[in-house]
């Protein structure tokens, strides 16, 4: 047990599909990350939830849905996505106050896309 | 701009040597972290050692140390007598203050293979 947790870790969806990562963490922090981790590139902020609200967006297709319905959990909503999304989706948290020294990582949903 | 650069793609070391990681980054900020994470092949991120900017010894967690040289903005990581179970990647990752709160930028991760 990490303290933040993933579900499911491995998924396998149709691109006319709708999905869903859940991510829950169990450390007191009030911020939460995903990421996206394609093969052979850096690791890829998507978005940011500080004190549940999403404070950034880089730029990511709108076929990803974020959701923070509080600051234990963190969903990321799939739907008509592409080939080339299949990476491994990574969330993080940490204490948005004053200068964190620690994230604290989930262990990953593997997503193909057929 | 902020950046995290790690320009070896793989490394091989030998069981029982030390090896050491590079890291560079780039960042006009004061205030900033560095962190090294160390992913195996099951995908989740371990947390491996931190270093503050203003911190003025360098982290040691272990067999973990890490070699902060402030003027020439680098974080090298260095693993002391290496075991076969450090083969994984390796990633440095800066945190940046940026809007108003702070985010995790990484590097692209040195693969590490250790040899019996």
């Amino acid at each position: 047990e990490t303290g933040v947790t993933q579900t499911p870790r491995h998924l396998v969806m149709g691109m006319t599909n709708k999905k869903s990562l859940k991510c829950e963490q169990h450390l007191g922090h009030n911020a939460m990350y995903w990421y996206k981790q394609s093969a052979k590139k850096p690791l890829e902020l998507m978005f940011v939830y500080s004190l549940e609200e999403r404070v950034e967006n880089n730029s990511v297709p709108s076929r990803f849905s974020p959701e923070c319905p509080n600051s234990s959990h963190l969903f990321l909503h799939l739907h008509t996505l592409q080939p080339e999304d299949s990476a491994l989706y990574l969330c993080a948290s940490s204490q948005e106050r004053g200068h964190p020294d620690g994230y604290t990582f989930g262990s990953g949903t593997r997503l193909t896309v057929v | 701009a902020q950046k995290i650069t790690q320009t070896q793609p793989g490394m091989f070391v030998q069981e029982k040597e030390a090896v050491t990681l590079d890291c560079t980054y780039d960042t006009s900020d004061p205030s900033y972290g560095l962190f090294w994470y160390k992913q195996p092949s099951s995908g989740e991120m371990i947390f491996l050692i931190y270093q503050g900017s203003y911190d003025q010894q360098n982290a040691t967690e272990g067999r973990y140390s890490l070699n902060f040289q402030k003027a020439r903005k680098s974080a090298n990581l260095v693993i002391s007598a290496s075991q076969l179970g450090d083969s994984a990647m390796y990633f440095c990752a800066m945190r940046a203050f940026s809007g108003g709160y702070n985010k995790l930028i990484f590097g692209a991760g040195t693969r590490l293979a250790v040899h019996p």
